[in-house]
């Protein structure tokens, strides 16, 4: 299974952008590139996913490399309900197995 | 956005008894769920696929005579961990795949065995 790699933890201040990388050098050109992310005691939720451009919705952007072999997710103006540990996870075509990885712990001060 | 409906959230029980685990998906049918535990501070581990109508596939390195997974229907999926020991003490996670290609996730389970 491809796997990625982030960074253990990020802070930003409340009301500044946060870019969370991911890299990713092992994709196959039919993986999908999902984030989720999970808040104490909670389940995680789905963020953003996108295969080769860059996505945009409500809650982030999703921007991803030319070669695909790294992302970035974009918080533009983080909260302190943003706090999470944020996970970029890569799902096959055929929906084998969503393995997460250690994630990265977001802190948002005020 | 679709939900997905975990019970109970927290279960104390006995060592050597039996507990279960539901995970609903409520407005949308889940041919494909999936079963995680998570230890603190520690990352989801997948520990099944559990897919409606056929046996579930169970990760290496975990014991299906333990965790007895039934996904008999298209909006239920159980999971029983038999005979729970201390070191079945976790936070269990159930998951459903969405025909958008997004999973939805339950609120989780703690369980404690004492």
């Amino acid at each position: 299974d491809a796997k990625t790699t982030q960074p253990n933890s990020m802070e930003s201040n409340e009301e500044e952008p946060v870019h969370l990388p991911c890299n990713h050098s092992t994709i196959s050109g039919t993986d999908y590139i999902h984030w989720y992310r999970q808040l104490p005691s909670q389940g995680p939720e789905y963020v953003i996913h996108g295969l080769t451009s860059n996505v945009n919705n409500r809650m982030a952007s999703l921007a991803i490399a030319e070669d695909r072999k790294s992302s970035t997710l974009i918080l533009h103006r983080a909260t302190l309900r943003d706090a999470a540990v944020y996970y970029c996870i890569l799902r096959d075509d055929d929906w084998g197995k969503l393995q997460f990885g250690a994630g990265t712990q977001v802190v948002v001060t005020p | 956005g679709a939900v997905v409906s975990q019970h109970p959230s927290r279960v104390i029980c006995k060592s050597g008894t039996s507990v279960k685990i539901e995970c609903r998906s409520l407005d949308f049918q889940a041919t494909t769920m999936f079963w995680y535990r998570q230890f603190p501070k520690k990352s989801l581990m997948l520990m099944a696929t559990s897919n409606e109508g056929s046996k579930a596939t169970y990760e290496q390195g975990v014991e299906k005579d333990k965790f007895l997974i039934n996904h008999a229907s298209l909006t239920l999926s159980t999971l029983t961990v038999t005979s729970a020991h201390p070191e079945d003490s976790s936070f269990y996670i159930c998951s459903a795949r969405g025909t958008d290609e997004k999973l939805f996730f339950g609120s989780g389970t703690q369980l404690s065995v004492l």
